[in-house]
């Protein structure tokens, strides 16, 4: 079975540009949910998608925004970018139910560097 | 507003010794824990949960306690083996909440040989 893809790996962009990261999640999987990671700050939670809409928000600007497709795969945009934007973009796919067992498996992220 | 804290950045064990890392949440609505293992360039991946209608959750090497009056949750790692360095975060999620998980901020664990 498939993991969880992201696209690109890395990404260098300089600011006020926008930039736009993909995910594809595992098959049969409903739920994708995207986080920022920056040293000293963990895993913050932007934002997650179920069914093509947006279920959660967390704490980030409206410059963070995202969508999910019909197939689940997810797209997250970020414009004007900021020299604080620069991260490590991981997104999560899970079933996506309200059961307990219900984790998510990350894929391996999209190094974005601003400029 | 950090609702899952993990106030040790690193720790390190010699192999063969046994590895406890900690973690404090603030919400008592929070009913399932996970905690996930990262290496570096790649994604967390899950390692042991737990439900809060349990305290303890055992799976091989690794042993997840929790106190839910302190509002506390461990991982054990016995016996620990060089392998295991790697960034452990935990996290936590309120059912009926939707699917939003809240992270610490990750523990550094280095097991020496």
């Amino acid at each position: 079975k498939a993991g969880v893809t992201q696209t690109p790996r890395y990404l260098i962009k300089t600011r006020g540009q926008q930039v736009t990261l993909s995910c594809s999640p595992i098959s049969g999987h409903r739920s994708v949910s995207w986080y920022q990671q920056t040293p000293g700050q963990g895993l913050q939670f932007l934002f997650e998608y179920f069914s093509e809409t947006q279920r959660n928000k967390g704490n980030f600007p409206g410059r963070f925004s995202g969508r999910q497709f019909s197939n689940s795969r997810s797209e997250m945009n970020v414009s004007t970018l900021e020299l604080g934007d620069s991260a490590l973009y991981l997104c999560a796919s899970s079933l996506g139910g309200t059961s307990l067992n219900n984790e998510q498996f990350f894929g391996p992220g999209t190094r974005l560097t601003v400029l | 507003d950090q609702q899952v804290k993990q106030n040790s950045p690193s720790l390190s064990v010699q192999e063969g010794r046994i590895s406890i890392l900690n973690c404090d949440y603030t919400n008592s609505m929070f009913d399932y824990f996970l905690w996930y293992k990262k290496y570096p360039a790649e994604g967390p991946t899950f390692l042991i949960s737990i439900s809060s209608i349990k305290d303890k959750n055992e799976d091989g090497r690794f042993t997840v306690f929790l106190n839910k009056s302190a509002k506390h949750l461990s991982l054990h790692i016995v016996p620990s083996q060089p392998g295991d360095s790697a960034v452990y975060f935990c996290a936590a999620s309120a059912w009926g909440a939707g699917n939003q998980f809240y992270f610490g901020t990750g523990t550094s664990l280095t097991v020496i040989p």
